[in-house]
């Protein structure tokens, strides 16, 4: 079945290093690709998504390309900041419209943050 | 404002007891699921639906129950809870039509069964 397979935890980093945590994924199809963020005490939020080969998804200064090569969805930032201090969860979702739609998840990685 | 509610937020019961997780979403979404987070483990699907009187089992569905009966709401019930059972638990939903796949969270409920 698909799978999704992060980098473990816990990665500790200082304030405005750069931060890459690593995703790969195995699926038979041609997923999406997303990384959800969980901040202490909340739900999960879409951080970014991909759709496509090649796409690059961005949000608050995150970035992950989507390439199908190599069966990678890397998380990048260039300058971290005590608030993105978290859980990062990559994803896969089969299909678009049909079907059974599920999120297929990744372990989680930890972030800290230290000023 | 769109958002998905779950309730309680936090629940410690014993072996056996009965109990049911509420979840609510606004948005007039079809699809909704629950997850389960355990350390290690990222989210596993426990159900989910397509619509309204539409459900299916996801990848670790053993223990659980789910109905819905009505679009806005996919409550989650254990008939009789075990302790392995003990987890951080999440609603989600997305709609179905549009061809957007991003799926909404509740807050989750962190539920310990002694």
């Amino acid at each position: 079945g698909d799978s999704v397979t992060q980098m473990e935890g816990p990665v500790t980093l200082s304030e405005e290093a750069f931060l890459t945590i690593n995703c790969t994924y195995t699926a038979t199809g041609y997923p999406s690709l997303f990384w959800y963020v969980q901040y202490p005490g909340e739900g999960l939020q879409l951080l970014l998504k991909a759709t496509k080969a090649d796409d690059k998804g961005s949000n608050k200064g995150f970035e992950a390309t989507y390439r199908k090569e190599t069966t990678s969805f890397h998380l990048e930032k260039g300058s971290v900041q005590v608030s993105d201090s978290a859980v990062y969860f990559c994803a896969l979702s089969e299909g678009v419209i049909q079907g059974a739609q599920k999120l297929v998840f990744g372990q989680g990685t930890r972030l800290t943050i230290n000023p | 404002e769109a958002q998905v509610t779950q309730n309680p937020r936090y629940l410690i019961t014993v072996t056996g007891k009965k109990l049911t997780v509420t979840c609510s979403q606004n948005m007039n979404h079809e699809y909704m699921s629950w997850y389960r987070q355990d350390p290690g483990l990222g989210l596993r699907q426990i159900y989910y639906s397509m619509n309204v009187e539409v459900t299916d089992k996801g990848d670790v569905p053993e223990g659980y129950k789910v109905s819905r009966k009505e679009k806005r709401n996919f409550p989650l019930i254990l008939e009789s809870p075990s302790p392995n059972q003990t987890s951080l638990y999440f609603c989600a939903s997305r709609r179905l039509a549009g061809g957007t796949d991003t799926q909404y969270f509740g807050p989750g409920t962190r539920l310990t069964v002694l």
